[in-house]
């Protein structure tokens, strides 16, 4: 079985100020993570994947993440915000044997950026 | 440029009245699924399918119907069975390997009026 939180259901920053939006998991395997980002009435994008290679992942737009299995966390970061990063963002945890169908969604973080 | 379609972009529906949801990918992928999305539930999987002729159930399909008759075309119907239609739909697409992500269409909107 496996799960995923997302601690915050709403984040907001200042333009030009870090952005952190936290997720913890739970998987009976080593799980592959995930970070994709939604605006509003469009499809998710990926930012960046984490399957068992380096546990620090950058991704596009600035973005990276760092899986700690001790914490079993995959906080998603970026140095300075900008207009553009207000979006709602979802953490997604997967098993490594299973396919796109095992894919589990947290409930979303919605980032605000504010000037 | 590969990617999803799902048209249309909104959709209303009377009550009791079925309504069919277009996908298309030409990225070559075996796997589709259909998701919904309600505001602060994050997104549900419907179904899916792996292969031409083949789909199954994933954790609400109740009220919804899917057919896969060719690889690039992942049609979803929202029969008036289903209580509560109104919800952003997504597409999805992707191959079938561990540890793969998920590409995804812009989704539907759909109003139950």
């Amino acid at each position: 079985a496996q799960s995923v939180t997302q601690l915050d259901s709403h984040v907001s920053v200042s333009e030009g100020t870090p952005v952190l939006l936290r997720c913890n998991y739970s998987s009976s395997y080593s799980p592959s993570l995930f970070w994709y980002v939604q605006h509003p009435n469009k499809g998710l994008q990926l930012l960046l994947k984490y399957t068992s290679a380096a546990t620090l992942v950058k991704g596009i737009n600035g973005f990276e993440a760092e899986f700690k299995k001790s914490e079993t966390s995959f906080h998603l970061t970026k140095p300075s915000a900008h207009m553009s990063d207000a979006a709602e963002y979802f953490c997604v945890v997967t098993a490594p044997t299973g396919t796109a169908s095992k894919l589990t969604f947290g409930t979303g973080t919605r980032l605000q950026v504010t000037l | 440029d590969g990617g999803i379609t799902q048209s249309p972009k909104y959709l209303f529906r009377k009550e009791g009245q079925n309504v069919t949801l277009s996908c298309e990918q030409n990225l070559n992928h075996d796997a589709m699924y259909w998701y919904r999305q309600d505001p602060g539930q994050g997104l549900r999987l419907i179904y899916y399918s792996q292969i031409v002729n083949d789909f199954q159930k994933g954790d609400i399909a109740e009220g919804y119907s899917v057919s896969r008759e060719k690889k690039e075309s992942f049609p979803l119907t929202v029969t008036s069975a289903q209580k509560n239609p109104t919800a952003f739909y997504l597409c999805a697409s992707s191959i079938l390997r561990d540890t793969t992500e998920a590409f995804f269409g812009q989704g539907t909107r759909l109003t139950v009026v």
